[in-house]
């Protein structure tokens, strides 16, 4: 069973980047398509990318192209997200997800806050 | 890319009552590739049904999921205390992934 734990709560100026982790247990990095999804205060569920297991390359939404980075250490089973140019709306909860065809386990979000 | 639009936005229900949730994407996606998840304060989203109609592990059996090409929908037969909370839709399609933007059940 595959299980999910992201890292904490971050606080950043506008400007600024960040990077989230996923650290995966029960099953390894490899054997998985990791993506990210994000979710503003009060809004719904925005997809921002993750490995297409189709073409085997790290895929983004268009709107995150050229300020988001996706990668994987597989030494230690952990996804990162690193977003740059923080902005007051990229104020979130970032998420972890495995793609098996749909999103199944999320981890437990990760609070961005970017604030001045 | 594929607008996914879902209604109502929300739908106020009394426990123990059915409730209907639509999901209508802009253009015909494929069933294999359509998810629904409960969202509650708080929490990260859990998957309900995916396949369009396909229960995922635990989730119980007032739960069913229906439609194909452009239209979609999730009942839930007799509403427990638990199932009120944000109902997400979702897609994959040609290397893009799409949610709508949620139906709210609330207690009436």
């Amino acid at each position: 069973q595959v299980q999910l734990v992201q890292s904490g709560a971050e606080v950043k100026k506008p400007g600024a980047s960040v990077k989230v982790s996923c650290k995966v247990s029960g099953y390894t990095l490899t054997e998985l398509s990791m993506h990210w999804v994000r979710q503003a205060p009060g809004k719904g569920l925005e997809w921002m990318g993750g490995f297409d297991p189709e073409d085997g390359e790290t895929i983004y939404a268009q709107k995150f192209q050229g300020r988001v980075t996706m990668t994987e250490d597989t030494s230690t089973d952990t996804a990162y997200m690193e977003l740059s140019s923080l902005r007051s709306e990229d104020t979130a909860v970032y998420y972890c997800a495995t793609w098996v065809g749909w999103f199944d386990p999320w981890g437990q979000g990760t609070l961005v806050t970017v604030s001045s | 890319e594929i607008v996914l639009t879902q209604s109502p936005g929300t739908l106020s229900l009394s426990p123990g009552e059915r409730a209907t949730l639509s999901c209508r994407a802009s253009q015909s996606v494929s069933s294999s590739y359509l998810a629904w998840y409960q969202q509650k304060p708080g929490q990260a989203p859990r998957l309900l049904i995916y396949g369009a109609s396909s229960r995922a592990t635990g989730i119980p059996d007032r739960f069913s999921g229906s439609g194909s090409g452009t239209d979609f929908t999730l009942t839930i037969s007799r509403l427990e205390p638990e199932d009120f909370a944000v109902y997400y839709c979702q897609q994959y399609g040609s290397s893009q992934f799409t949610f709508g933007p949620g139906t709210k059940v609330d207690i009436k």
